[in-house]
Protein backbone atom coordinates (compact mmCIF):
# COMPACT_ATOMS: atom_id res chain seq x y z
CA UNK A 1 0.00 0.00 0.00
CA UNK A 2 0.82 3.68 0.34
CA UNK A 3 2.17 3.88 -3.29
CA UNK A 4 2.50 7.59 -5.09
CA UNK A 5 3.08 7.62 -8.80
CA UNK A 6 4.61 10.61 -10.75
CA UNK A 7 4.41 11.72 -13.80
CA UNK A 8 6.89 11.96 -16.30
CA UNK A 9 9.89 10.82 -14.21
CA UNK A 10 12.20 12.70 -17.21
CA UNK A 11 11.21 16.23 -18.86
CA UNK A 12 13.86 17.85 -21.07
CA UNK A 13 12.26 21.06 -22.48
CA UNK A 14 13.02 24.97 -24.06
CA UNK A 15 13.74 27.69 -22.09
CA UNK A 16 10.33 29.77 -21.97
CA UNK A 17 7.93 26.64 -22.34
CA UNK A 18 6.12 25.24 -19.15
CA UNK A 19 6.38 21.82 -17.63
CA UNK A 20 3.15 20.21 -16.16
CA UNK A 21 4.03 17.27 -13.83
CA UNK A 22 1.56 14.82 -11.96
CA UNK A 23 1.26 12.89 -8.56
CA UNK A 24 -0.98 10.68 -7.53
CA UNK A 25 -1.96 8.68 -4.59
CA UNK A 26 -2.37 5.14 -5.93
CA UNK A 27 -3.80 3.35 -3.37
CA UNK A 28 -5.13 6.41 -0.69
CA UNK A 29 -6.49 9.22 -0.50
CA UNK A 30 -4.23 12.04 0.07
CA UNK A 31 -5.66 15.15 1.77
CA UNK A 32 -2.26 16.96 1.85
CA UNK A 33 0.56 16.73 -0.84
CA UNK A 34 3.84 18.12 -0.52
CA UNK A 35 6.35 19.73 -3.61
CA UNK A 36 9.52 19.66 -2.81
CA UNK A 37 13.05 20.37 -5.44
CA UNK A 38 16.17 18.83 -4.61
CA UNK A 39 19.45 19.76 -6.24
CA UNK A 40 22.36 17.83 -6.98
CA UNK A 41 24.07 16.30 -3.30
CA UNK A 42 22.01 18.94 -1.52
CA UNK A 43 19.24 17.92 0.61
CA UNK A 44 15.23 18.27 -0.26
CA UNK A 45 14.03 21.44 -0.47
CA UNK A 46 10.22 21.73 0.45
CA UNK A 47 8.43 24.29 -1.78
CA UNK A 48 4.89 24.07 -1.25
CA UNK A 49 2.14 22.33 0.69
CA UNK A 50 -1.23 21.61 -1.25
CA UNK A 51 -4.39 20.66 0.50
CA UNK A 52 -7.13 19.36 -1.33
CA UNK A 53 -9.52 21.76 -2.66
CA UNK A 54 -7.55 24.66 -1.28
CA UNK A 55 -4.62 26.63 -2.22
CA UNK A 56 -1.38 25.66 -1.98
CA UNK A 57 1.17 26.95 0.96
CA UNK A 58 4.41 27.75 -0.24
CA UNK A 59 7.56 28.53 1.36
CA UNK A 60 9.32 31.39 1.63
CA UNK A 61 11.44 32.35 -1.98
CA UNK A 62 9.23 30.32 -3.92
CA UNK A 63 7.45 31.67 -6.69
CA UNK A 64 3.92 31.18 -6.42
CA UNK A 65 3.40 32.51 -10.18
CA UNK A 66 6.51 30.44 -11.18
CA UNK A 67 5.24 27.04 -9.91
CA UNK A 68 1.40 26.71 -10.06
CA UNK A 69 0.19 23.98 -8.21
CA UNK A 70 -3.32 22.51 -8.12
CA UNK A 71 -5.07 19.83 -5.63
CA UNK A 72 -7.92 19.13 -7.39
CA UNK A 73 -9.24 16.28 -6.06
CA UNK A 74 -7.65 13.81 -2.97
CA UNK A 75 -5.82 11.66 -5.37
CA UNK A 76 -4.14 14.04 -7.58
CA UNK A 77 -1.73 17.22 -7.47
CA UNK A 78 0.17 19.17 -10.09
CA UNK A 79 3.01 21.56 -10.42
CA UNK A 80 3.31 23.61 -13.26
CA UNK A 81 6.72 25.19 -13.71
CA UNK A 82 5.86 27.83 -15.78
CA UNK A 83 8.43 29.79 -18.33
CA UNK A 84 10.63 27.59 -17.62
CA UNK A 85 15.13 28.52 -17.46
CA UNK A 86 17.89 26.56 -17.02
CA UNK A 87 18.37 27.16 -13.23
CA UNK A 88 15.05 25.09 -13.20
CA UNK A 89 16.80 22.27 -13.71
CA UNK A 90 16.50 19.87 -10.69
CA UNK A 91 14.95 16.58 -9.53
CA UNK A 92 11.09 17.34 -7.93
CA UNK A 93 9.42 15.62 -5.94
CA UNK A 94 6.48 15.13 -4.31
CA UNK A 95 4.92 13.39 -1.47
CA UNK A 96 1.73 12.53 0.06
CA UNK A 97 0.65 11.71 3.57
CA UNK A 98 -2.64 9.53 4.39
CA UNK A 99 -5.81 11.56 4.73
CA UNK A 100 -6.95 9.08 7.11
CA UNK A 101 -4.59 10.10 10.08
CA UNK A 102 -1.49 8.75 9.89
CA UNK A 103 1.61 11.14 9.74
CA UNK A 104 3.62 9.39 7.14
CA UNK A 105 4.38 11.43 3.59
CA UNK A 106 5.16 8.58 1.33
CA UNK A 107 7.23 9.96 -1.84
CA UNK A 108 6.81 9.46 -5.46
CA UNK A 109 9.36 8.57 -7.85
CA UNK A 110 10.49 11.83 -8.70
CA UNK A 111 10.59 13.91 -12.02
CA UNK A 112 14.10 15.15 -13.71
CA UNK A 113 13.80 17.95 -15.47
CA UNK A 114 16.58 19.59 -17.73
CA UNK A 115 15.63 22.89 -19.00
CA UNK A 116 18.16 23.85 -21.99
CA UNK B 1 14.49 27.81 15.44
CA UNK B 2 13.70 24.50 14.09
CA UNK B 3 16.70 22.25 13.43
CA UNK B 4 17.72 18.58 12.49
CA UNK B 5 21.57 17.47 12.79
CA UNK B 6 22.83 14.56 11.91
CA UNK B 7 26.38 13.42 10.38
CA UNK B 8 27.22 13.99 6.56
CA UNK B 9 28.73 11.17 6.04
CA UNK B 10 29.71 7.69 7.70
CA UNK B 11 31.61 4.52 6.60
CA UNK B 12 30.92 1.05 7.46
CA UNK B 13 32.30 -2.44 6.50
CA UNK B 14 29.61 -5.12 5.10
CA UNK B 15 28.25 -7.74 7.48
CA UNK B 16 28.96 -4.74 10.20
CA UNK B 17 26.82 -2.50 12.74
CA UNK B 18 26.09 1.28 12.01
CA UNK B 19 24.27 3.49 14.09
CA UNK B 20 23.10 6.89 12.41
CA UNK B 21 22.47 9.46 15.48
CA UNK B 22 20.04 12.52 14.95
CA UNK B 23 19.04 15.43 17.45
CA UNK B 24 16.20 17.63 16.52
CA UNK B 25 14.70 20.68 17.55
CA UNK B 26 11.21 21.65 16.42
CA UNK B 27 8.08 23.69 17.40
CA UNK B 28 6.09 20.86 18.98
CA UNK B 29 6.37 17.93 18.23
CA UNK B 30 4.40 14.97 16.42
CA UNK B 31 7.07 12.29 15.54
CA UNK B 32 10.33 11.23 13.49
CA UNK B 33 10.98 9.85 10.65
CA UNK B 34 13.79 8.13 8.92
CA UNK B 35 13.76 7.78 4.91
CA UNK B 36 16.32 5.95 3.04
CA UNK B 37 17.58 7.88 0.18
CA UNK B 38 19.36 6.01 -3.10
CA UNK B 39 21.86 8.23 -5.49
CA UNK B 40 19.41 9.72 -8.10
CA UNK B 41 15.61 8.13 -6.77
CA UNK B 42 13.17 9.85 -4.44
CA UNK B 43 13.30 9.48 -0.81
CA UNK B 44 11.49 5.64 0.44
CA UNK B 45 10.00 5.69 4.13
CA UNK B 46 11.97 3.29 6.77
CA UNK B 47 10.33 4.56 10.00
CA UNK B 48 8.37 6.51 12.56
CA UNK B 49 9.01 6.76 15.89
CA UNK B 50 6.38 9.13 18.63
CA UNK B 51 7.32 7.31 21.66
CA UNK B 52 10.23 6.84 23.23
CA UNK B 53 12.13 3.26 22.71
CA UNK B 54 13.33 1.54 20.40
CA UNK B 55 11.19 0.10 17.07
CA UNK B 56 12.66 -2.77 15.62
CA UNK B 57 12.18 -3.68 11.99
CA UNK B 58 14.13 -6.68 10.55
CA UNK B 59 17.32 -5.45 9.94
CA UNK B 60 16.73 -1.50 10.59
CA UNK B 61 16.08 -0.19 14.41
CA UNK B 62 14.98 3.19 14.79
CA UNK B 63 15.17 4.52 18.96
CA UNK B 64 13.69 7.81 20.27
CA UNK B 65 14.11 9.86 23.09
CA UNK B 66 12.26 12.70 23.33
CA UNK B 67 13.51 14.57 26.59
CA UNK B 68 16.79 14.40 24.74
CA UNK B 69 15.71 15.33 21.06
CA UNK B 70 17.58 12.02 19.99
CA UNK B 71 16.81 9.43 17.57
CA UNK B 72 19.35 6.84 15.88
CA UNK B 73 18.75 4.41 13.28
CA UNK B 74 20.96 1.35 13.73
CA UNK B 75 21.38 -0.83 10.54
CA UNK B 76 22.58 -4.60 10.91
CA UNK B 77 24.18 -6.75 8.99
CA UNK B 78 25.11 -4.49 6.32
CA UNK B 79 24.83 -4.97 2.85
CA UNK B 80 26.24 -3.38 -0.07
CA UNK B 81 22.62 -2.23 -1.23
CA UNK B 82 22.53 -0.16 2.42
CA UNK B 83 25.04 2.32 0.81
CA UNK B 84 22.11 5.29 0.88
CA UNK B 85 21.62 8.44 2.42
CA UNK B 86 19.57 8.51 5.49
CA UNK B 87 17.21 11.40 6.13
CA UNK B 88 16.53 12.46 9.63
CA UNK B 89 12.97 14.33 9.90
CA UNK B 90 11.17 15.64 12.50
CA UNK B 91 7.36 16.72 12.73
CA UNK B 92 6.68 20.18 13.91
CA UNK B 93 3.13 21.17 15.72
CA UNK B 94 1.42 21.64 12.23
CA UNK B 95 2.50 17.99 11.34
CA UNK B 96 5.22 19.67 8.68
CA UNK B 97 8.21 17.53 8.34
CA UNK B 98 11.62 19.56 9.10
CA UNK B 99 14.49 17.63 7.30
CA UNK B 100 17.90 16.74 7.99
CA UNK B 101 20.63 16.97 5.31
CA UNK B 102 21.12 13.43 5.26
CA UNK B 103 23.55 11.43 6.05
CA UNK B 104 25.43 9.42 3.26
CA UNK B 105 26.52 6.17 4.31
CA UNK B 106 29.48 4.38 2.27
CA UNK B 107 29.40 0.20 2.62
CA UNK B 108 32.96 -0.98 2.11
CA UNK B 109 33.18 -4.85 1.35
Amino acid sequence: GAVVSQHPSWVICKSGTSVKIECRSLDFQATTMFWYRQFPKQSLMLMATSNEGSKATYEQGVEKDKFLINHASLTLSTLTVTSAHPEDSSFYICSARDGGGRETQYFGPGTRLLVL
Amino acid sequence: GQNIDQPTEMTATEGAIVQINCTYQTSGFNGLFWYQQHAGEAPTFLSYNVLDGLEEKGRFSSFLSRSKGYSYLLLKELQMKDSASYLCAGMDSNYQLIWGAGTKLIIKP
